[in-house]
């Protein structure tokens, strides 16, 4: 069965620091990949996903993603933070040859911006 | 264009009622999924549906069902409902699922259970 481990439930970091929320996957089977980050009092927001192709995922907002097979890894990256990206970030898995489209998330990383 | 809408935004029902959820994708989009989070178990997902066909399905009791309709609007029922149900439910739509296009979501109807 596939599962995701966000190791961190809280990262604090200053203002134009650059920061890396870790997300490690199990699965049997190939798999798709995603981040979404959810702001306080609303619903969740895809940043990026990888399906195939370059193991490197730019999303919005500045972020990017890069997919490690061998670590089974998806870690998200921002070179440079804002106040504003201060929100729950979420990793989530689909498993991609079983024909069930539904997600599978992570704990979630408090991501903590000060200035 | 319009987002995804959820209606109502807070629910408060007693152990043992039954609520239903209502949720409007955007428009043109097929698909819906829903999904529960809550502090102790997270996000887990409860189910798809896809032309009004339950494509989908999560590992939740056969108290949580729901359906689409012809519209592609989605509605959430929890039949029975205990103390372990309070969440947020938050509904996500796309054109065709999650591996072809963007999944958008809701703002959640927050369901408290007294």
């Amino acid at each position: 069965a596939q599962s995701v481990t966000q190791l961190d439930s809280q990262v604090p970091v200053f203002e134009e620091a650059p920061v890396e929320l870790r997300c490690n996957y199990s699965s049997s089977v190939s798999v798709y990949l995603f981040w979404y980050v959810q702001y306080p009092n609303q619903g969740l927001q895809l940043l990026l996903k990888y399906l195939s192709g370059s193991t490197l995922v730019k999303g919005i907002n500045g972020f990017e993603a890069e997919f490690n097979k061998s670590q089974t890894s998806f870690h998200l990256r921002k070179p440079s933070v804002h106040i504003s990206d201060t929100a729950e970030y979420f990793c989530a898995v689909s498993e991609g040859n079983t024909g069930f489209q539904k997600l599978v998330f992570g704990t979630g990383t408090r991501l903590l911006v000060s200035p | 264009k319009a987002g995804v809408t959820q209606t109502p935004r807070y629910l408060i029902k007693t152990r043992g009622q039954q609520v239903t959820l209502s949720c409007s994708p955007i428009s043109g989009h097929r698909s819906v999924s829903w999904y529960q989070q809550t502090p102790g178990q997270g996000l887990q997902f409860l189910f798809e549906y896809f032309s009004e066909t339950q494509r989908n399905k999560g590992n939740f009791p056969g108290r949580f069902s729901g359906r689409q309709f012809s519209n592609s609007r989605s509605e959430m029922n929890v039949s029975t409902l205990e103390l372990g149900d309070s969440a947020l439910y938050l509904c996500a739509s796309s054109t065709q699922g999650i591996w072809t296009d963007t999944q958008y979501f809701g703002p959640g109807t927050r369901l408290t259970v007294l």
